[in-house]
């Protein structure tokens, strides 16, 4: 079925460096594709996304482009900051067989820490 | 519109009790979905409802869960007898419409349980 997967972390970064996440995706068609964000006992929020192939996503700094050549999606930065210490997650929606709903499914999400 | 409201943020019981935690979903989406989050993994899917109609139950959604969305406004998630497994993040989303694909969630801050 369909579903992403995620770089394993944690990753440690100090402040200032480039940061790259790796996202890979396996879905029938060319779904959207989606980054969110987990600051510390908070929800997910939405940080960017590309709803088709070759699509650039943006906010905040962060980058990630659509490539469906090598069903990827991954996440960059050229300069961390220490307040962008957080869990990201890549996700895709699950398009609904019969009788089932539009949901989203998650990668494990990685755990970034920038030291300052 | 404040966005989604969960309450409460944390809850502590012990184990064979009964909880139940509340979503308020932004006000004009009609789609609610709830997930459960452990610790170091991604969000997974539990349920959906469109207005007041729980559409989809996830199998981990055990005979011990119950959700519900009177009139199609907030939503409660009650867990009876609970168990120290039960312990993780209850995360609520609320979308206006079928472009989950395109448009994604918008996440509550979550309700964090604790089964001592």
């Amino acid at each position: 079925g369909d579903s992403v997967t995620q770089m394993e972390g944690p990753v440690t970064l100090s402040e200032e460096a480039f940061l790259t996440i790796n996202c890979t995706y396996t879905a029938t068609g060319y779904p959207s594709l989606f980054w969110y964000v987990q600051y510390p006992g908070e929800g997910l929020q939405l940080l960017l996304k590309a709803t088709k192939a070759d699509d650039k996503g943006s906010n905040k700094g962060f980058e990630a482009t659509y490539r469906k050549e090598t069903t990827s999606f991954h996440l960059e930065k050229g300069s961390v900051q220490v307040s962008d210490s957080a869990v990201y997650f890549c996700a895709l929606p699950l398009i609904p067989t019969q009788g089932g709903s539009e949901k989203l499914v998650f990668g494990k999400g990685t755990k970034l820490t920038v030291n300052p | 519109d404040t966005g989604v409201s969960q309450d409460p943020r944390h809850k502590i019981t012990k184990r064979g009790q009964n909880v139940t935690f509340r979503c308020d979903p932004i006000s004009e989406h009609n789609r609610l979905y709830w997930y459960r989050q452990t610790l170091g993994q991604g969000p997974e899917f539990l349920t959906y409802f469109q207005n007041e109609a729980q559409l989809e139950k996830s199998r981990l959604l055990s005979d011990r869960f119950s959700a519900e969305r009177p009139k199609g406004s907030f939503s409660t998630l009650e867990i009876q007898r609970t168990e120290q497994g039960d312990s993780a993040m209850y995360l609520c989303a609320s979308s206006s419409r079928v472009a989950v694909r395109n448009y994604g969630y918008t996440f509550g801050s979550g309700t964090r349980l604790t089964v001592v």
